[in-house]
């Protein structure tokens, strides 16, 4: 089955505390995007990439880092410099570039405490 | 840059038409997509629209006028199953990602 998959699907840190998130995909896609929903809120895109080893911040970068050392792997790290950490992080992937369809995972929901 | 207008909520009754609408600005178009959105779910691809016209399937119908920076999601025979979140999209002018509207809650009752 080709899909993306993201665990945990719910997660609880304490606050100060980094924590990584995690996003693969078989769908062979070059793109990987990560987004935060607040409720009653839009996607958000935090970071972007296309290839292995390169990516780009999107609007809202600050507090977080990622890293693409692998095609279909894309983790996303929350550090505590993030003011808001809790919400829910989706991540998704698209077949060549950024105007392709992008299709989701399932979500992780973050909570600070 | 990218600016996004969508209702924020509406109701419809089962079995009734809805129409979504989505009105946009960008610096440059490659095509507008809609995404349904379960709550606490991901969202998932409905529909995506780059020339004018309505795109039709199966229940689901979308329309897009360039001209306007219209489009709007029209849903037939609702259902219950259909109370959701729909998100509409566009990418960033150039090779850049997309950007989501808000989004429109739909509730759909009996």
């Amino acid at each position: 089955d080709g899909g993306i998959t993201q665990s945990p699907k719910y997660l609880f840190r304490k606050e100060g505390q980094n924590v990584t998130l995690s996003c693969e995909q078989n769908l062979n896609h070059d793109a990987m995007y990560w987004y935060r929903q607040d409720p009653g809120q839009g996607l958000r895109l935090i970071y972007y990439s296309q290839i292995v080893n390169d990516f780009q911040k999107g609007d809202i970068a600050e507090g977080y880092s990622v890293s693409r050392e692998k095609k279909e792997s894309f983790p996303l790290t929350v550090t505590s410099a993030q003011k808001n950490p809790t919400a829910f992080y989706l991540c998704a992937s698209s077949s060549e570039d950024y105007t392709d369809t992008q299709y989701f995972g399932p979500g992780t929901r973050l909570t600070v405490l | 840059g990218q600016n996004i207008d969508q209702p924020t909520e509406m109701t419809a009754t089962e079995g009734a038409i809805v129409q979504i609408n989505c009105t946009y600005q960008t610096s440059g178009f490659n095509g507008l997509f809609w995404y349904q959105q379960h709550a606490g779910e991901a969202p998932t691809f409905l529909s995506y629209n780059v020339l004018d016209g309505l795109e039709e399937k199966g229940r689901f119908s979308s329309f897009l006028s360039r001209s306007k920076g219209y489009s709007y999601l029209l849903l037939k025979e609702l259902q219950m199953k259909d109370s959701a979140s729909y998100l509409c999209a566009v990418p960033h002018s150039g090779n850049t990602p997309l950007v989501f509207g808000k989004g429109t809650r739909l509730s759909v009752i009996a």
